[in-house]
């Protein structure tokens, strides 16, 4: 039962412009979700986060953005750079819990 | 800040052997976690401690397996009687007080022959 579920494995965008990476889950009791990064041989580097009270959050190049209803996350990059290169994992967590479960990740290449 | 570390970074032993790997969370961090990733999959969720508390485990940690935080700072793993299907990059997270983001060490790569 894969409670988190990135759809796209693999995705190519143009250095410069927007990388939209997509997670859907279906856990409803999910109420906080991060985004991590992962470079062969080394562990996943936590990117970014959203509650699930807010519907946006931005850090700099990074936006993740939140749809409850629809139960789905987006993490948006922009620009995009070479060196974002790497496998997305969106991750998931319900309160009282703290366990993430994570999604099979999406492998984004940016080529110049 | 140091970050989490993981030892040892590889690790290649036969079926049946024993095997232990530590993990060193932040300093400060009071809670740690242990995964398992296999290839083509995200971090699959082992176990959990606060300060020296195991406080989850999951149904995936079979009796071979065996965790544990002594002092509340370090973290050990243990695998007995390894089998083929323990093959897999075996990650350490901490994470502190209420904050929810965990932050992960470099990982140790298991491999049983």
């Amino acid at each position: 039962d894969q409670q988190v579920k990135q759809n796209s494995p693999s995705l190519s965008v143009q250095e410069g412009r927007i990388s939209i990476l997509n997670c859907d889950y279906t856990n409803s009791m999910f109420d906080y979700f991060l985004w991590y990064k992962k470079y062969p041989a080394e562990g996943p580097t936590f990117l970014i986060s959203i509650s699930s009270i807010k519907d946006k959050n931005e850090d700099g190049r990074f936006t993740v953005f939140l749809n409850k209803s629809a139960k789905h996350l987006s993490l948006h990059i922009v620009p995009s750079q070479p060196g974002d290169s790497a496998v997305y994992f969106c991750a998931a967590s319900a309160g009282g819990t703290d366990k993430l479960i994570f999604g099979t990740g999406t492998r984004l290449q940016v080529f110049p | 800040d140091t970050g989490v570390s993981q030892n040892p970074r590889h690790k290649i032993t036969k079926r049946g052997q024993n095997v232990t790997f530590r993990c060193d969370p932040i300093s400060e961090h009071n809670r740690l976690y242990w995964y398992r990733q296999t290839l083509g999959q995200g971090p699959e969720f082992l176990t959990y401690f606060q300060n020296e508390a195991q406080l989850e485990k999951s149904r995936l940690l079979s009796d071979r397996f065996s965790a544990e935080r002594p002092k509340g700072s370090f973290s050990t793993l243990e695998i007995q009687r390894t089998e083929q299907g323990d093959s897999a990059m075996y990650l350490c997270a901490s994470s502190y007080g209420e904050r929810r983001e965990q932050f992960f060490g470099p990982g140790t790569r298991l491999t049983v022959l």
